[in-house]
């Protein structure tokens, strides 16, 4: 089935601390998780992704974390700073091919 | 600039309408996907199109239909237009139609309907 939960909906956090956004997926056959942020205003842009086949993958401040067994993957970003301030969305493909299920969003407030 | 492009920017127009939303891909980009940005539902996929044909549907509303022609750009028709239909309409592109395929995103065209 196509459900993908993201939580929490909104996060502030002082600069230099640590985010962390976590999905849950229910499809045990999804495979991709890719997540994108989104500035006021802006488009969405994908910022990091991961297969089912690795646990992490980080990318300098950002890093993405997959439990395939709990049905999970979080992005955390480390060193928080102000530009960070934007809504983030994960997304999976449940047993699609072609087409991903994003969640809810979280909005995200790096405050200085 | 994701080099996606997307026409109108804004729209307002009124109830029982129909519009045309028009999406340009990248540059060798086959894949055109649309979605709905509102503030309730979150983004939510419509339609792909793959090089001309359609490859994958989402919540598409039967009121709604696209297209994608042989020069590779999009359009998305909405008609009988409702007060709920008022969101963000986003198209993106990718090089191929694999759900892995980097996705990118055009600024939107944002609809009113009044």
């Amino acid at each position: 089935g196509e459900n993908v939960e993201q939580h929490p909906s909104t996060l502030s956090v002082q600069e230099g601390d640590s985010a962390v956004i976590k999905c849950t997926y229910s499809d045990s056959a999804s495979n991709y998780f890719p997540w994108y942020k989104q500035e006021l205003g802006k488009r969405p842009q994908l910022i990091i992704d991961i297969r089912s086949n690795v646990g992490e993958k980080k990318d300098q401040r950002i890093a993405v974390t997959l439990n395939k067994t709990a049905k999970h993957f979080s992005l955390h970003i480390t060193e928080t700073q102000p530009e960070d301030s934007a809504v983030y969305f994960c997304a999976e493909p449940g047993g699609s091919n072609y087409k991903l299920t994003f969640g809810k969003g979280t909005l995200l407030t790096v405050n200085p | 600039d994701s080099g996606v492009t997307q026409t109108p920017k804004h729209l307002i127009t009124a109830t029982g309408q129909r519009v045309t939303l028009r999406c340009s891909p990248r540059s060798g980009d086959l894949s055109v996907y649309w979605y709905q940005q509102s503030l309730d539902q979150g983004l939510q996929f419509l339609i792909q199109y793959y090089n001309g044909e359609e490859r994958a549907k989402g919540n598409i509303l039967e009121r709604f239909s696209a297209q994608q022609f042989p020069d590779l750009h999009s359009e998305l028709n909405l008609s009988s237009l409702e007060l709920g239909d008022s969101a963000l309409y986003f198209c993106a592109s990718s090089v191929a139609s694999g759900v892995r395929e980097t996705q990118y995103f055009g600024p939107g065209t944002r609809l009113l309907v009044l």
